[in-house]
């Protein structure tokens, strides 16, 4: 079945640090994927999202690029702030298994420090 | 409001007692998610709503568990005999439609059982 594999946190970076969190996944078909953030104490907020192979999604300062050739959609965010501390959780929904529900990645905690 | 709203935000409970927790979705939106996140199994489908088609229950644990949606609306998710094991936040989603489209998310419920 559908599967979705992130990279295990926690991610500890400085202020103005790169981030890269890694995704990938396993589906047949043409999966939609997306990328969601949970801030400490709220619920889940979607970041970005890309419906098709080299769709790039992007929102505040955030990146992904849907790469069906490494079946991949890592987020990538050139400088991070303290703001950005949160768990963010890769997902992806339809291809063979349709667009019932998201299929969610362990999320990767991360932590940035002033 | 403009956003899917649940309640209540945290609920305490002895095992044993039933259960009910409502979901508002976004107004317009024609499909309503369920999904819990715990800490051993992350974030798990639950149940699926679609206009007036039938439920897709596949990811309800156990039949101690249900769900309803009246009026194309608001939801309510049922269990029943709860078991400490059910401890989790539960987290409703709405979205327009499927096809890909994004899944909006409540703040969830805080279930805990004693």
């Amino acid at each position: 079945g559908n599967s979705v594999t992130q990279m295990e946190g926690p991610v500890t970076l400085s202020e103005e640090a790169f981030l890269t969190i890694n995704c990938t996944y396993t589906a047949t078909g043409y999966p939609s994927l997306f990328w969601y953030v949970q801030y400490p104490g709220e619920g889940l907020q979607l970041l970005l999202k890309a419906t098709k192979a080299d769709d790039k999604g992007s929102n505040k300062g955030f990146e992904a690029t849907y790469r069906k050739e490494t079946t991949s959609f890592h987020l990538e965010k050139g400088s991070v702030q303290v703001s950005d501390s949160a768990v963010y959780f890769c997902a992806l929904s339809g291809g063979s298994g349709g667009y019932n529900k998201l299929i969610f990645g362990a999320g990767t905690r991360l932590a940035v420090h002033p | 409001g403009a956003g899917v709203s649940q309640s209540p935000s945290n609920k305490v409970t002895e095992k044993g007692k039933d259960v009910e927790l409502r979901c508002d979705p976004i107004s317009g939106h024609t499909a309503l998610y369920w999904y819990r996140q715990s800490l051993g199994q992350g974030l798990e489908f639950l149940i699926y709503f679609q206009g007036n088609s039938a439920p897709d229950k596949s990811g309800l644990p156990s039949d101690r568990f249900s769900a309803e949606r009246t009026g194309g609306s608001v939801s309510t998710l049922t269990i029943q005999r709860t078991q400490q094991e059910d401890s989790a936040v539960y987290l409703c989603a709405s979205s327009f439609g499927q096809g890909g489209q994004p899944q909006h998310f409540g703040d969830g419920t805080r279930l805990s059982i004693l």
